[in-house]
């Protein structure tokens, strides 16, 4: 147990519904990344936070994603009108302060869109 | 977008036996870390080496960094049931301390 937590674990949904994931990230940790994991692949980086604030998207994060960590504690990925592309491994990191990069990943949330 | 190329993709070995992996990358990096991850969980963080290193030990583990050939290797030594797993590497390069990994490589230790 890394000490991030994410909820839920699995997710099945129908196309075209939302879906909406929570990372609970060590209480210390101000940064906070959300990265997929395709099968096969390994997990591609989606967006960053600093705190409250994202600074940082990919170019993979298209219009139907958001993500949101309001009071820089919690996070929550959402997925509007979901597509069966959007079906992956969703996990979730944070760092510590300072220079440190070590990432301490969540179990993840597989996203299964049928 | 992936870093690049994890060399082999799949290793299957015997228990007590050396497992050593590869890793290629494109672009300048602060440092390089390997990840485990076991099928469907998280990754779990095994050791980093940065840009002005060469060698690095921890435990079992042996990691190697050579930046003019953008490649490193990690080698496990005497491999157990217990380390079969996927296993990354990523770099830290760019922004935000953000990871671009690689591929992974799957290895099977065999009991």
């Amino acid at each position: 147990d890394t000490g991030v937590s994410q909820d839920p674990r699995h997710k099945i949904t129908k196309r075209g519904q939302n879906v909406t994931f929570r990372c609970d990230p060590i209480s210390e940790h101000n940064r906070l990344y959300w990265y997929r994991q395709t099968l096969g692949q390994g997990p591609e980086f989606l967006t960053y936070f600093q705190n409250e604030a994202q600074l940082e998207k990919s170019r993979l994060l298209s219009d139907r994603f958001s993500a949101e960590r309001p009071k820089g504690s919690f996070s929550t990925l959402e997925i509007q009108r979901t597509e069966q592309g959007d079906s992956a491994m969703y996990l979730c990191a944070t760092l510590g302060g300072g220079r440190t990069t070590e990432a301490f990943f969540g179990q993840g949330t597989r996203l299964t869109v049928v | 977008s992936q870093q690049g190329e994890e060399d082999p993709q799949a290793l299957s070995i015997q228990e007590g036996e050396n497992a050593t992996m590869n890793c290629s990358y494109k672009t300048s990096i602060n440092n390089l870390q390997w990840y485990r991850q076991n099928s469907g969980r998280g990754l779990v963080h095994l050791i980093l080496i940065r840009s002005n290193e060469r060698e690095k030990h921890s435990g079992r583990l042996r990691v190697t960094l050579d930046t003019s050939k953008k490649s490193s290797s990690l080698l496990i030594t005497a491999s157990r049931a217990a380390d079969t797993a996927s296993y990354f590497c990523a770099t830290d390069g760019g922004s935000n301390y953000k990871l671009t990994f690689g591929k992974g490589t799957l290895l099977t230790v065999n009991p």
